[in-house]
């Protein structure tokens, strides 16, 4: 079935430094593509989509490119702020319904 | 900025018990969703509701789940008969039929003991 991996975390960054969390997926056809980001506290946030190949997905900085021969959906951020401290999921959306499959979440904390 | 809301945060119960967890939507979406995540493991879907009826569910959701819209505005998760491994943050979510894009509630925190 349709499935999600992300890299491990916790990851630690120091403000200012680069930021890639990694994401790959399996999946029949080519699905869209979602970051989520869950603040302490918070439910989750939509932080940005890609629909089909080679699609980039921006907001707020963070950006991810949607690579279909590679099947990858990397994150990345140039310059990561503390205010970014958060899990970050990796999703794909499935089905005649909608559902979304996620990865497993990446603990991203960012020290000042 | 119109969001997902649910109640209560925090819900402990005892095995055996009966539990509903409340969402309420935004108001003009019209397809619902259930995910939970038990700690330290993924997101995942348990069903999905449209038109006030299941339109998908997970292997997950057994028939000692049930989920409901009694109203205009909420859209409820009852779990009959509580077990451990229940314990777990489970999500709401809902979005309009013209794009996929769901917005998730702050998530309701159940202890099963």
């Amino acid at each position: 079935g349709d499935s999600v991996t992300q890299m491990e975390g916790p990851v630690t960054l120091s403000e200012e430094a680069f930021l890639t969390i990694n994401c790959t997926y399996t999946a029949t056809g080519y699905p869209s593509l979602f970051w989520y980001v869950q603040y302490p506290g918070e439910g989750l946030q939509l932080l940005l989509k890609a629909t089909k190949a080679d699609d980039k997905g921006s907001n707020k900085g963070f950006e991810a490119t949607y690579r279909k021969e590679t099947t990858s959906f990397h994150l990345e951020k140039g310059s990561v702020q503390v205010s970014d401290s958060a899990v970050y999921f990796c999703a794909l959306l499935t089905g005649n319904t909608g559902k979304l499959i996620f990865g497993q979440g990446t603990t991203l904390q960012v020290k000042p | 900025e119109p969001e997902v809301t649910q109640t209560p945060s925090h819900q402990v119960t005892q095995m055996g018990q009966e539990v509903i967890l409340r969402c309420v939507p935004i108001s003009n979406h019209l397809y619902f969703y259930w995910y939970r995540q038990i700690l330290g493991q993924k997101v995942e879907f348990l069903v999905s509701f449209y038109n006030n009826e299941i339109s998908e569910k997970s292997e997950i959701f057994d028939d000692q789940f049930s989920v409901e819209r009694p109203d205009g505005s909420n859209f409820t998760l009852k779990i009959r008969s509580t077990k451990l491994e229940d314990s777990a943050m489970y999500f709401c979510a809902s979005r309009v039929a013209t794009t996929y894009e769901q917005y998730f509630g702050p998530g309701t925190r159940l202890t099963v003991t």
